[in-house]
């Protein structure tokens, strides 16, 4: 079965920088976009930014966009989230999450375990 | 502006049937839903993919149980003959420039 396994939370201070790893495995990673989603403490789930199977797009929630980043490395099957200017309100669950397509935004059929950052001084 | 709704919370006992709803705002009647279910202190599992016609497409391993149907801009899921591990949040997401996800349903079984 699909795995998808997160690392790199923890906690860091405001303005400060994180990144976030998802080791995939047991399908043809390059074939499918991927994502990361994110849960603040009892709240519900939001979609951060997502990339298609080449890496040659990307997507980001307005709420990131100009400080997060996110890439692949499809020889590693491994996806990335490059946080930067980090805040209190980005203190989350990340999950990684496999789109059910190759391009473009679709539905996930497969999510990580997650992995939690904490922003506080 | 794509939204999805749902209600904030669900009951239903045990062995009986419950029926979630997401609803998807004006405008956007044809779009294609996925159902995602969250159990306390875990990831999320996807459940199903869910036309506008009503066809579904589940993921690896969901019981016979789970069923999708949909009307206008309505998307369903229902869970029949409930146990104890249905309960749990339950999500509906779409996609259009973004991805999108309705608040959830914390669905509580008596």
């Amino acid at each position: 079965e699909v795995q998808l396994v997160e690392s790199g939370g923890g906690l860091v201070q405001p303005g400060g920088s994180l990144r976030l790893s998802c080791a995939a495995s047991r399908f043809t990673f390059s074939s499918y976009a991927m994502s990361w989603v994110r849960q603040a403490p009892g709240k519900g789930l939001e979609w951060v930014s997502g990339i298609s199977g080449s890496g040659g797009s990307t997507y980001y929630a307005d709420s990131v966009k100009g400080r997060f980043t996110i890439s692949r490395d499809n020889s590693k099957n491994t996806l990335y989230l490059q946080m930067n200017s980090l805040r209190g309100e980005d203190t989350a669950v990340y999950y990684c999450a496999k789109g059910g397509a190759v391009a473009g935004l679709v539905h996930f059929d497969y999510w990580g375990q997650g992995t939690l950052v904490t922003v506080s001084s | 502006q794509l939204v999805l709704t749902q209600s904030p919370s669900a009951s239903a006992s045990l062995g009986a049937s419950v029926k979630l709803t997401c609803t998807l705002s004006s405008g956007h009647s044809s779009y294609t839903i996925a159902w995602h279910q969250q159990q306390p202190e875990k990831g999320p599992r996807y459940l199903m993919k869910l036309n506008s016609d009503g066809r579904h497409t589940k993921g690896d391993g969901i019981p016979d149980r789970f069923s999708g149907s949909s009307s206008g801009a309505e998307r369903y899921l229902t869970i029949s003959s409930l146990q104890s591990e249905d309960e749990a949040d339950y999500y509906c997401q779409t996609w259009g420039t973004g991805i999108v996800f309705g608040g959830g349903t914390k669905l509580t079984v008596l």
